[in-house]
């Protein structure tokens, strides 16, 4: 089993949907989760992280739940600007902990 | 925030030659970073672990002779693609792990082309 499974997508959207992606880890052990967003050819970006009560930024919902080993991310109305790729990221805690990250939720939004 | 920079963001290369990729912290001491390489709409793929005055932890597969990794201050981490061919052409990118809220951030990347 991968570490990190989530559908590659895309998804393609228009302008002020709602779509969610879904992702699930293997390691029970996992105590912090990320979201990142990467844009193609450049680096990954923190876009939040993700907390066991669940957590809200703007138009981004995350939620975890442990039993299932699942996270996920909403994102409401959605902008053209939205459209990268979206990697789970579950880690041990610890700064000398790496990341493992899966091949990502690719998005489209079009106008 | 915390910040990671890396340098050069662009390398074009001959076979045969070595290419050195630098990664900095700029805004907190990392004892450990790490060094992924990606290929075209493929996911990020972790080569090797950076310690601090210690030896780099290779992924499974990854040549540790071939990928030379040091990380001689807090702050600075250098990955050195050595007799470099074609095949080593990717994108090569840093991170470190913020000590608090433990994130990752990550340097902008290197692309490496090797002609």
């Amino acid at each position: 089993r991968k570490e990190v499974e989530q559908d590659p997508g895309p998804f393609n959207v228009p302008e002020g949907a709602t779509v969610a992606f879904n992702c699930t880890y293997s390691n029970s052990a996992s105590q912090s989760f990320f979201w990142y967003r990467q844009d193609c050819r450049k680096e990954p970006k923190l876009l939040m992280s993700v907390y066991s009560s669940g957590n809200e930024d703007g138009r981004f919902t995350a939620q975890l739940n442990r039993a299932s080993q699942y996270i996920s991310l909403l994102i409401r109305d959605s902008k053209l600007s939205d459209s990268a790729t979206y990697l789970c990221v579950p880690s041990l805690s610890g700064g000398y902990n790496k990341l493992i990250f899966g091949a990502g939720t690719r998005l489209a939004v079009h106008p | 925030g915390a910040v990671v920079s890396q340098h050069p963001s662009r390398v074009i290369c001959k076979s045969g030659t070595s290419v050195k990729i630098e990664c900095r912290s700029l805004d907190f001491q990392a004892t450990t970073m790490f060094w992924y390489r990606q290929f075209p709409k493929k996911s990020l793929m972790l080569m090797a672990t950076s310690n601090e005055g210690s030896k780099a932890t290779y992924e499974q597969g990854v040549e540790k002779d071939k990928f030379l990794i040091n990380h001689a201050s807090l702050t600075l981490s250098t990955l050195t693609v050595t007799s470099a061919h074609p095949e080593d052409s990717s994108f090569y990118i840093c991170s470190a792990r913020n000590p608090g809220p433990r994130e990752a951030f990550f340097g902008q990347g290197t692309r490496l082309t090797v002609v």
